[in-house]
């Protein structure tokens, strides 16, 4: 398994302003996965951050909202651009450690956008 | 379009009885399951898998079964403890598609002293 920390761990910010999330991870690894949770709803994969390229974004996901980076294979942030209350949420990351299609979550960090 | 289902939000059962949480899932081009457990304020926690090619896997207490041709499988606890009050989470995995999970919408599980 993998230890997985994430920065903040909840953070209440104002409609039109920017968060960035931290996730670091103890080991090395290639995968990486940014998740929503909206209240009362599953966890919906926001992107695959994979070091060295350009994140994949799921539909209905688009980089300017959510800009990942991927500077080495222990680090990544998830930026929340421009904020509305929708994006309420718990943000998540997570990792594949290449063990198996375990994937290893970080503890979340709880988005309230008044 | 909600490709894998969890129809129970909310389960109760006494201590020392059996578990049982299910989930449904709609495309067939899943082959791997996987079951999460979540305390609040922390990130799910995983618990148990299973392939495909397997109709069963048990790990301890836990054990999951799949029936591929009903698309169903389920989390059995036996048995169950207080500590195992959690909000559970069954994923789907499509081999070949880089990890991604597809996760269901969980089911509140508490066991009663």
């Amino acid at each position: 398994s993998a230890v997985i920390s994430q920065k903040p761990s909840r953070d209440i910010c104002q409609r039109g302003t920017s968060l960035t999330i931290q996730c670091q991870v103890d080991s090395q690894v290639t995968m990486m996965f940014w998740y929503r949770q909206q209240p009362g709803q599953s966890l919906t994969l926001i992107a695959t951050a994979n070091q060295g390229s350009e994140a994949t974004y799921e539909s209905g996901f688009v980089i300017d909202k959510f800009p990942i980076s991927r500077p080495n294979l222990t680090f990544s942030t998830l930026t929340v651009s421009n904020m509305s209350p929708e994006d309420s949420s718990i943000y998540l990351c997570s990792v594949d450690p290449g063990q198996g299609y375990e994937q290893y979550f970080g503890p979340g960090t709880r988005l309230t956008v008044t | 379009d909600q490709q894998v289902k969890q129809n129970s939000p909310s389960l109760s059962v006494q201590e020392g009885r059996i578990s049982i949480l299910n989930c449904d899932y709609t495309n067939s081009m899943f082959d791997y399951f996987l079951w999460y457990k979540k305390y609040p304020a922390e990130g799910p926690t995983f618990l148990i898998s299973i392939s495909s090619i397997k109709d069963k896997n048990e790990d301890g207490r836990f054990t999951v079964f799949l029936n591929k041709s009903a698309k169903h499988l389920s989390l059995h606890i036996v048995p169950s403890q207080p500590g195992d009050s959690a909000v559970y989470f069954c994923a789907a995995s499509v081999t070949g598609t880089a990890s991604k999970l597809t996760f269901g919408t969980g089911t509140r599980l508490q066991v009663t002293l």
